[in-house]
């Protein structure tokens, strides 16, 4: 159980281009989500935490009018990059919790995004 | 905000030997946990723990909580070529504050 799934996996996009990324829980309902970026062989670095129905809180350095977060269900959260640049490539990376899992934040598998 | 420090960068071992990592921060923590991540993947919950002192073990992983509540190490023991990965360690202070360490990246020779 306690599964989370993200889509795209990978995607190339061009420069000024908006892309969005979804991330699912599978088999539980996620009343919170956290959004993360990775950039290589660095550590996941906290994007943004949204609660289902609630806007997104977003963390210190973070543009929100650049990434969107619409979390308006209890399956599903996405994030989109709005007019991205090549500095926007990264690894980013979901994780959810709920009820079923207390605590615990489980991840998706990550996207990785490319910007020409 | 609370800052980890996660040692060694990366490690380099022979299958069969044992492997220590451990996270240091200069503030406490409710809950420490560490994760793996193999490449191009998310990272996956190794184990969790939730009180100081409190030692958890999970099949050859073995993982404490500091008693001090700013520690916590992880220790692999005969090692296998699966291991191979960048292990996370990451504090919580409350529900949704959660904070990771660099990483350390074992690599498992044969």
């Amino acid at each position: 159980g306690a599964v989370v799934s993200q889509h795209p996996s990978r995607v190339i996009c061009k420069s000024g281009t908006s892309v969005k990324i979804e991330c699912r829980s599978l088999d539980f309902q996620a009343t919170t989500m956290f959004w993360y970026r990775q950039f290589p062989k660095q550590s996941l670095m906290l994007m943004a935490t949204s609660n289902e129905g609630s806007k997104a809180t977003y963390e210190q350095g973070v543009e929100k009018d650049k990434f969107l977060i619409n979390h308006a269900s209890l399956t599903l959260s996405t994030l989109t990059v709005t007019s991205a640049h090549p500095e926007d490539s990264s690894f980013y990376i979901c994780s959810a919790k709920g009820p079923a899992t207390g605590d615990t934040q489980y991840f998706g598998p990550g996207t990785r995004l490319t910007v020409l | 905000g609370q800052q980890l420090n996660q040692s060694p960068q990366s490690m380099f071992i022979q299958e069969g030997e044992d492997v220590s990592m451990n996270c240091t921060s200069s503030s406490i923590f409710n809950t420490w946990l560490w994760y793996k991540q193999d490449p191009g993947e998310g990272p996956v919950l190794l184990i969790a723990l939730y009180k100081a002192g409190e030692l958890t073990s999970n099949g050859r992983l073995t993982a404490q909580f500091g008693i001090t509540r700013k520690d916590s190490f992880l220790n692999i023991s005969a090692s296998i070529p699966s291991d191979v990965g960048i292990y996370f360690c990451a504090g919580r202070y409350n529900n949704n504050d959660m904070r990771f360490g660099a990483g350390t990246r074992l690599t498992v020779k044969p």
